[in-house]
């Protein structure tokens, strides 16, 4: 069975700082891996994700992603945060190559505050 | 930009009723999906449909839940005898196609209030 874990259910950092959510996965076969991200009030909005190739990974508002078999993980980051990356980001993964699913496997969630 | 919209935005009902979760999916996507987040948990699958079928569900969509397209434009969660339990967020999706390939666009979300 497939499952996520997001390190963190809240983080906080500076504006101008950098920015890391982490993401370890469990999948017995090769995943294909997303970050979502949700705004207040809004539904969640795909930031990037992983099927095959380059293992590292840019998506939309200048965040990356590096997917590391080794150590199963999918960890977000971007270098300077800015108070609108203030969200919670939603790391998911399912099942790759060829598995007949559109299901998508959600961790719990990271709460992203920036302050001032 | 085309959105997938869902009402309404929070419903409460008491314990045993039944509730119709409404999603207008985005007008060319032909994959539609429910999920549920229950209050700190994660994200969680309900169910997928496609060609006006049921084409995977979670061992939490039993019986008491359904799905329709009941025209062409929405798509709907019917809960019949409602639990405390299921109380959740749930989100809609759309997609034009199969994941990785197409992206998974979701609604807002329905706060469901089980009293």
């Amino acid at each position: 069975a497939q499952s996520v874990t997001q390190l963190g259910s809240h983080v906080s950092v500076s504006e101008g700082a950098l920015v890391l959510l982490r993401c370890n996965y469990s999948s017995s076969v090769p995943p294909y891996l997303f970050w979502y991200v949700q705004y207040p009030n809004q539904g969640l909005q795909l930031l990037l994700k992983y099927t095959t190739g380059a293992t590292l990974v840019k998506g939309i508002n200048g965040f990356e992603a590096e997917f590391k078999k080794s150590e199963t993980s999918f960890h977000l980051t971007k270098p300077s945060a800015h108070m609108s990356d203030a969200a919670e980001y939603f790391c998911a993964v399912t099942q790759g190559h060829g598995g007949a699913t559109n299901k998508l496997i959600f961790g719990t969630g990271t709460l992203l505050a920036v302050q001032p | 930009e085309p959105e997938v919209t869902q009402t309404p935005s929070h419903q409460v009902t008491q314990m045993g009723q039944e509730v119709i979760l409404r999603c207008v999916p985005i007008s060319n996507h032909l994959y539609f999906y429910w999920y549920r987040q229950i209050l700190g948990q994660k994200v969680e699958f309900l169910v997928s449909f496609y060609n006006n079928e049921i084409s995977e569900k979670s061992e939490i969509f039993d019986d008491q839940f359904s799905v329709e397209r009941p025209d062409g434009s929405n798509f709907t969660l019917k809960i019949r005898s409602t639990k405390l339990e299921d109380s959740a967020m749930y989100f809609c999706a759309s997609s034009e196609g199969g994941i990785p390939y197409y992206e998974q666009y979701f609604g807002p979300g329905t706060r469901l209030t089980v009293t």
